[in-house]
């Protein structure tokens, strides 16, 4: 199976400051097809994950601009340009390039 | 707009089934994958298994064994059954179309 490695697992940020998430595979996310299926959820406390990126750096619909991801092969990563309060709770990886289908751990990201 | 909706019980007893529907709206099961993920209290997310839009299964082989998904597409519905839950089964189980649309999940305790 993939495992994709996230790291930090736990981010202190203000409000305002830029952070960024890692996510590593253990093998190359890249699909015979061209594609490369790694999305970014956010989980926020109660609430069911929600869709942040897809296709490693396309933007979900409604999601705002300052976030950002790339990467590619087996390194990714998630990019939050100024932290907003309603950005935290805990953002997870995820592949669906390969079988069986596979998480990152998650990043708890909390006010400092 | 793409919804999904789980319904099943808050608790089950130690050893007997599991059922959870999901109703989808929005989309067709014959067009999008539909997952099963689900979460353990305070812990991550784990993938289960899916539905495939021709009509196929496939299940994370940690449960292949007691975890059947199936689905009626003329009620836009899909079916997860689990047998002999234990008490690490408590969790909370979302289904996901792509894995890109989640719904809000429901939460089943395992009790003695």
């Amino acid at each position: 199976d993939v495992v994709l490695t996230q790291t930090p697992p736990t981010l202190s940020a203000t409000i305002g400051q830029s952070v960024s998430i890692s996510c590593r595979s253990s093998q190359s996310l890249l699909h015979s097809n061209g594609n490369t299926y790694l999305n970014w959820l956010l989980q926020r406390p109660g609430q069911p994950p929600q869709l942040l990126i897809y296709l490693v750096s396309r933007l979900e619909s409604g999601v705002p601009n300052r976030f950002s991801g790339s990467g590619s092969g087996t390194d990714f990563t998630l990019k939050i340009s100024g932290v907003e309060a309603e950005d935290l709770g805990v953002y997870y990886c995820v592949q669906s390039t390969h079988a069986p289908r596979t998480f990152g751990g998650g990043t708890k990201l909390e006010l400092k | 707009q793409v919804q999904l909706k789980e319904t099943g019980p808050d608790l089950v007893q130690l050893t007997q089934t599991l059922s959870i529907t999901c109703t989808v709206s929005g989309f067709s099961l014959t067009t999008y994958n539909v997952h099963w993920v689900r979460q353990p209290p305070g812990k991550g997310l784990e993938w289960m298994g899916a539905m495939w839009n021709g009509g196929g299964t496939d299940y994370n082989s940690a449960f292949k064994s007691r975890l059947s998904i199936s689905r009626d597409t003329s009620k836009s519905q899909v079916f997860l059954k689990m047998n002999s839950l234990q008490t690490d089964d408590t969790a909370k189980y979302f289904c996901a179309s792509q894995l890109l649309h989640w719904g809000q999940g429901v939460m089943v305790t395992v009790s003695s």
